[in-house]
């Protein structure tokens, strides 16, 4: 299946500073990546749907200007935590891939621990 | 707005025995199904997709059953290994967008 990478993998902050998490798409081009925050034993949220050029599409609840995401090119997407605060702690996983119709499938990143302290 | 529920929770079995992973959705009008497997601390590994218009696949020892009238699928995992522990998420795809359950911890004991 097609590679999809997150960098990093772990990341401890300090509270009032910015993160940013990384998803590369490595041997396809993705038009459209999604951004989702997984709590311990709760499954995945989506927070917002990626579109390159243009802007993201964020969920009900999601605040824009604190989870800032820019797709820039075809192979890579980027999300920015914005003066991070501890309740952001979390685990972050990016997908590249439309599963609709046809059998593309959803490809996943190796996900994100953000700790912010 | 789609619901998606997996039961049970957790499973925990001896080493040999079949697995059985049950996962239903309220909205039927979806694309497609994945299964994906999350090992602790890391990302999501496709195991099976299957599109809205068939009715299994199959891949080595696991085999996926798709009921979409009725909004339901499984996972059976075959002559399970210590290897297969880990927590098991069905998707499904509608609204151009993909809806997880929880998903469901196994520890196959050795």
């Amino acid at each position: 299946g097609a590679v999809v990478s997150q960098h990093p993998s772990r990341v401890i902050c300090k509270s009032g500073t910015s993160v940013k998490i990384e998803c590369r798409s490595l041997d396809f081009q993705a038009t459209t990546m999604f951004w989702y925050r997984q709590f311990p034993k709760q499954s995945l949220m989506l927070m917002a749907t990626s579109n390159e050029g243009s802007k993201a599409t964020y969920e009900q609840g999601v605040e824009k200007d604190k989870f800032l995401i820019n797709h820039a090119s075809l192979t890579l997407s980027t999300l920015t935590v914005t003066s991070a605060h501890p309740e952001d702690s979390s685990f972050y996983i990016c997908s590249a891939g439309v599963p609709g119709g046809g059998n593309t499938e959803a490809f996943f990143g190796q996900g994100t621990r953000l700790t912010v302290v | 707005k789609q619901e998606v529920t997996q039961i049970p929770a957790a499973l925990s079995v001896p080493e040999g025995e079949n697995l059985v992973l049950n996962c239903s959705f309220t909205d039927s009008a979806i694309y497609n199904l994945q299964w994906f497997r999350q090992d602790p601390g890391k990302g999501l590994t496709s195991l099976l997709l299957i599109q809205s218009s068939q009715r299994e696949q199959t891949s080595g020892r696991l085999n996926a059953s798709l009921d979409k009238s009725s909004g339901r699928s499984t996972l059976y995992i075959a002559a399970s290994q210590p290897g297969d522990s880990a927590t098991y998420l069905c998707a499904v795809f509608n609204d151009y967008k993909l809806s997880f359950g929880a998903g469901t911890t196994v520890t196959v004991r050795a």
